[in-house]
């Protein structure tokens, strides 16, 4: 079963106000990471967990925060939520090394 | 850093008609060249991966083939079917994985009958 899910489909929030969207697999794998995509522009790494090593990047370091309690899930928090956090966010798993993530189908959020 | 550049936002075709993307990238690496595939309502599943070791990837009837003088890996198919509607993105892998993928812009397809 190579599943990815994601919650909510849709999240609608307030400038201002926390987001959490939360990711789980099913596939064991040991990284997971979190991309955010906004129209016309490439999917962006925010940061990944590998085991419980969270690694953010650099330019969003204090925009996103993330736990792992365990290995299947994943939740990215935000918060204080500005407009310019409208995006889609995408959640993925692998195996450290591999090609291969698997992504799920993604939470698109819509801040007001 | 690594980059992947893809020009063509959208790409409209009609079955049976020739696909071909442009990708290109920079990297001081050796990477791993990655096309992944979003099919509508979906998240972006791996289409193919091409390293500098074969140099040709192949799936579902879609090629890329590395090409380390013009830095590029361009994807084609010869005859595009309606299913092969959705937005395709090129990506690139360092073989350290310590930075996850990067992605190119993505160029949607739309296939019609």
């Amino acid at each position: 079963d190579t599943t990815v899910k994601q919650n909510p489909r849709y999240k609608l929030a307030r400038v201002g106000k926390p987001v959490n969207l939360i990711c789980s697999q099913t596939m064991n794998h040991d990284t997971m990471y979190w991309y955010q995509k906004k129209p016309n522009q490439a999917p962006k790494l925010l940061l990944f967990y590998y085991d419980k090593i969270l690694n953010r990047e650099a330019d969003t370091f204090e925009k996103f925060q993330s736990s792992r309690p365990n290995n299947s899930f994943c939740s990215l928090y935000i918060g204080s939520a500005g407009l310019e956090y409208s995006a889609m966010y995408l959640c993925a798993s692998s195996d450290w090394g591999g090609e291969t993530l698997y992504f799920g189908s993604g939470t698109r959020l819509t801040v007001l | 850093g690594d980059s992947v550049t893809q020009k063509q936002g959208q790409v409209t075709l009609s079955e049976d008609d020739f696909l071909f993307i442009n990708c290109t990238y920079s990297t001081t690496t050796y990477p791993t060249l990655l096309w992944y595939v979003q099919y509508l309502g979906q998240g972006p599943q791996l289409l193919l991966k091409v390293t500098t070791a074969n140099n040709k990837g192949i799936s579902r009837g879609f090629e890329a083939t590395y090409d380390k003088g013009t830095t590029s890996f361009h994807l084609q198919k010869a005859s595009v079917q309606e299913s092969d509607s959705a937005v395709y993105f090129c990506a690139l892998v360092e073989n350290n994985y310590a930075q996850g993928l990067t992605f190119g812009l993505g160029t949607r397809v739309s296939v019609f009958p």
